[in-house]
């Protein structure tokens, strides 16, 4: 059973760089997978960040692509995120998540599960 | 891009009740519709994919129907541990991108 687990420092100074990790156990992120991040500051709703293949190839929320970087250690079975300029809107609750793609009926559908436990990033001087 | 409503915001129910929640698409998005549930301090949990397939290990008193552009979940008999915020999510977008709806909030009336 896949496993994620994010790490990193919960408190990173305003227009410093976010760095997150995500170790998958249970399973290869060479798998036929995309690996994905979503966030929820707090008390508030949650937002997808973006996703990563094995391969390298990634696809980024519009919002936030020109300050997002995600990308995978297959040697480490891991995968991080970078983003950068950070200000006090990104302190949230930062999810990594694996995305599924299924086919159902005759159409491929994607939905994130299962997911990391979260980890509290705060943006504060 | 594609916005993504749900209502009510939040709701009141005891325990026992009919729970229903919409979740509305700014365009049509087929049946490309995902359902969550989470609960204070965790991290979201699949209940419903492709718009009306329960996920294993889901209770069958949750159930999804819908398709285009207006969704609905349904807990059919609300149970304690169901107080919870539940999230609505698309996967139309191409280039493949996300969105999620605001929540809805069902806690103990």
């Amino acid at each position: 059973q896949v496993q994620l687990q994010e790490s990193g420092p919960g408190l990173v100074k305003p227009s410093g760089t976010l760095s997150l990790t995500c170790a998958v156990s249970g399973g290869s992120i060479s798998s036929s997978n995309w690996w994905s991040w979503v966030r929820q500051p707090p008390g508030k709703g949650l937002e997808w960040i973006g996703e990563i293949y094995h391969s390298g190839s990634t696809n980024y929320n519009p919002s936030l692509k020109s300050r997002v970087t995600i990308s995978v250690d297959k040697s480490k079975n891991q995968f991080s995120l970078k983003l950068s300029s950070v200000t006090a809107a990104d302190t949230a609750v930062y999810y990594c998540a694996r995305v599924r793609d299924i086919v159902v009926v005759v159409a491929a559908h994607n939905w994130f599960d299962p997911w990391g436990q979260g980890t509290l990033v705060t943006v504060s001087s | 891009d594609i916005q993504m409503t749900q209502s009510p915001s939040s709701l009141s129910a005891s325990v026992g009740d009919r729970v229903t929640i919409t979740c509305r698409a700014s365009q049509s998005i087929s049946s490309y519709l995902n359902w969550y549930q989470q609960k204070p301090g965790k991290a979201p949990k699949l209940l419903i994919y492709a718009a009306s397939s329960l996920q294993s290990g889901v209770p069958s008193r949750f159930s999804g129907s819908g398709s285009g552009t207006d969704f609905t979940l349904t807990i059919s008999s609300l149970q304690p541990e169901d107080f919870a915020t539940y999230y609505c999510q698309q996967s139309y977008s191409t280039p493949r991108s996300f969105t999620f709806g605001p929540g809805t909030k069902v806690d103990i009336k």
